[in-house]
């Protein structure tokens, strides 16, 4: 059970907005740790998708974006495609933990 | 564009000691942080360490004391290993780092991953 609660799984027809939250606590989120999100497909390493809750690596498309209110995240994902299909993490710092955290994982399906 | 490897034994038995490989390719290992997230069959992902260029470390502390990461600087290698395993340390164990800034908090790049069984 991890600190970083995500709900495991969101659904959404191609070209729709979809979003997944990531809830922690004043231990982590709410303590004010940047929030990262990786995607990873089926056999693949994950892939960082946003970093320091808004930065978007070189390659990111703009459908991607996130955001952090309080002790919780959210990532949205835009015009929805078939490709999107995939596992989605959210990771963070606890310090109660004293460890790097990641959420349990969403899983993305596109209808 | 920094490429990462990550090699050794793909079953390990219990209580002996697990140890992987992560060569880095197409760039130094100086000045970034080097991490190891291991991944169990159909679960989530889960930070186990790093390692500073310099040797500095730190680790999960659901972990530490069965966890040792070292570097060799001059090989472009560090390395994992982790000592008296049980059959929930079968995981994928992924190499990773931060490459655009000296960051241990987030990976841009990641190996391909190895999958090491612990059976007898």
């Amino acid at each position: 059970q991890s600190v970083l609660t995500q709900p495991p799984s969101v659904s959404g027809a191609p070209g729709q907005r979809v979003t997944i939250s990531c809830t922690g606590s004043s231990s982590n989120i709410g303590a004010g740790y940047d929030v990262h999100w990786y995607q990873q497909l089926p056999g693949t390493a994950p892939k960082l998708l946003i970093y320091g809750h808004t930065n978007r690596p070189s390659g990111v498309p703009e459908r991607f974006s996130a955001s952090k209110s309080g002790t919780s995240a959210s990532l949205a994902i835009t015009g929805l495609q078939a490709e999107d299909e995939a596992e989605y993490y959210c990771q963070s710092y606890d310090r109660s933990l004293s460890a790097w955290v990641f959420g349990g994982g969403t899983k993305l399906t596109v209808l | 564009q920094v490429h990462l490897q990550e090699s050794g034994p793909g079953l390990v038995k219990p209580s002996e000691t697990l140890s992987l490989t992560c060569t880095v390719s197409d760039g130094s290992l100086i000045n970034y942080y080097w991490t190891w997230i291991r991944q169990a069959p159909g679960k989530g992902l889960e930070w186990i360490g790093y390692i500073y260029y310099s040797g500095t470390t730190n680790y999960n502390p659901s972990l530490k004391s069965r966890v040792t990461i070292s570097i060799d600087t001059s090989k472009k290698q560090f390395s994992l290993k982790l000592n008296s395993v049980t059959a929930a340390d079968t995981a994928v164990y992924y190499c990773a780092s931060f490459v655009e800034a000296p960051r241990p908090d987030v990976f841009n790049i990641w190996g391909q991953g190895t999958m090491v069984t612990v059976s007898s």
